[in-house]
């Protein structure tokens, strides 16, 4: 099984701050690698597919980079509704693996 | 809009068989992998595996002995069996749409049931 491990684990930031989530792959998946977020209480949206492509309604502000072992998220210009848990996960092979999330909180 | 409901027993007997449904409403299952993923406080995010309309599954091989995931398509439902229950198989689950066509990933999901397994 492919392990993903997220960085941070937990964040802290204001509204208006430009944060940077970690993913790290324990062998390359190449470019696929997607970025979910979830609300305390719902299922988890889909953000980023396929290391980069933003999916659609999804604000700009989000983006995604990185390839084979190591990916970012990145939210530019936190707004309250971006609070939320973020997990990456590998669609390169079966079993698909999850980060174990990060969780996002307000500063 | 399509949408997905899962449903089933919310408590279920240690050792005895979970049994799970997901509906599709406002669209087809043709064309589309779907998935059963869990949720817990401890695992996280767990696969479980997936299925085509076709009826050809894949499953992680974590719980290869134990589940079994069908579809009707005449009804527009698939389902998730896993025999064997413990207290580790406490968790939230849901089904997912994959979308397949360039790239895979899950691009719709359920809203969850909760299956705590107790006696």
């Amino acid at each position: 099984d492919i392990q993903m491990t997220q960085s941070p684990s937990s964040l802290s930031a204001s509204i208006g701050d430009r944060v940077t989530i970690t993913c790290r792959a324990g062998r390359s998946v190449d470019n696929s690698l997607n970025w979910y977020q979830q609300q305390p209480g719902k299922a988890p949206k889909v953000l980023i597919y396929a290391d980069s492509n933003l999916q659609s309604g999804v604000p700009s502000r989000f983006t995604g980079s990185g390839s084979g072992t190591e990916f970012t998220l990145t939210i530019n210009g936190l707004e309250t509704e971006d609070f939320a848990t973020y997990f990456c996960q590998q669609s390169y092979s079966t079993p698909y693996t999850f980060g174990q999330g990060t969780r996002l909180e307000i500063k | 809009q399509v949408q997905l409901q899962e449903s089933g027993p919310g408590l279920v007997k240690p050792s005895e068989t979970l049994s799970l449904t997901c509906t599709v409403s406002g669209g087809s299952i043709s064309s589309y992998y779907w998935s059963w993923i869990r949720q817990t406080p401890e695992k996280g995010l767990e696969w479980i595996g997936y299925i085509y309309r076709s009826g050809s599954a894949n499953y992680n091989l974590s719980f290869q002995r134990r589940v079994t995931i069908s579809v009707d398509t005449s009804k527009n439902l698939i389902s998730l069996k896993l025999t064997s229950v413990t207290a580790a198989d406490t968790a939230v689950y849901f089904c997912a749409r994959e979308q397949t066509t360039s790239q895979w990933f899950f691009d719709l999901w359920g809203r969850g049931t909760l299956v705590t397994v107790s006696s």
